[in-house]
């Protein structure tokens, strides 16, 4: 199975408000995380990655923050906006000699205008 | 820049029917090569992978096969399709092993019947 999980397979804002949307993996081994966003019938693209040594990684509208003693991700979104309605996955990489990636069922996010 | 194509975008076929998927990359050499399955609602399961020409890992036993004739080309195969491998297949490419965000193509919709 795998073992990267979600907490909210849904999530639904107001535009304008924060979206907060959690993730949790098993594997402490891991050391690399990095989160995506996935529109309808599209791939995946990347939004913001974090190594096991930083807490936390700011980029445009975007914050991931890595708690390692529960094993815990979260990416944090500023200003919702409709264009970031999506289907949202994390990933973990435990520093497999092949760099896979091990990917989570995702959480769509509404925005509502 | 590098780019990722996959083709066709979408394939109905029937049961019992070979299938290729093809997907290049183009801007880099040396990319590390991965297919995903995407069922509808679902996350991202990892078929194969490759490190180089010729070098096939696969994830998972299944009705598929992968190849790599080219540097930047991956290969997905069938020689009998089932019902279960209808989905959504993701080609992805990576610069190197561990730690490195991937990168997606725009994928193929599959659906067998």
């Amino acid at each position: 199975g795998e073992s990267v999980g979600l907490h909210l397979p849904t999530l639904s804002v107001q535009e304008g408000d924060n979206s907060i949307i959690n993730c949790a993996y098993s594997n402490s081994a891991s050391d690399y995380f990095i989160w995506y966003k996935q529109e309808s019938g599209k791939g995946p693209q990347f939004i913001i990655d974090i190594r096991s040594n930083m807490d936390k990684r700011q980029g445009q509208r975007v914050t991931v923050l890595l708690n390692k003693t529960v094993k815990h991700l979260s990416l944090q979104i500023a200003a919702t906006q409709p264009g970031d309605s999506a289907v949202y996955f994390c990933a973990e990489n435990y520093g497999g000699s092949q760099g896979n990636l091990i990917f989570g069922k995702g959480t769509k996010l509404s925005v509502k205008p | 820049s590098q780019t990722i194509h996959q083709w066709p975008a979408t394939l109905v076929q029937p049961v019992g029917s070979p299938l290729s998927l093809e997907c290049t990359v183009e801007g880099t050499s040396n990319p590390n090569l991965y297919w995903y399955r995407q069922a509808a609602g679902r996350g991202l399961q990892l078929l194969f992978y490759s490190v180089g020409i010729g070098q096939i890992s696969s994830e998972v036993p299944q009705n598929l096969s992968a190849s790599r004739p080219q540097d930047r080309q991956f290969i997905l195969s069938s020689k009998k399709l089932l019902l279960s491998d209808s989905g959504f297949y993701l080609c992805a490419w990576s610069f190197g092993i561990g730690g490195h965000e991937q990168f997606f193509g725009p994928g193929t919709r599959l659906t067998v019947l």
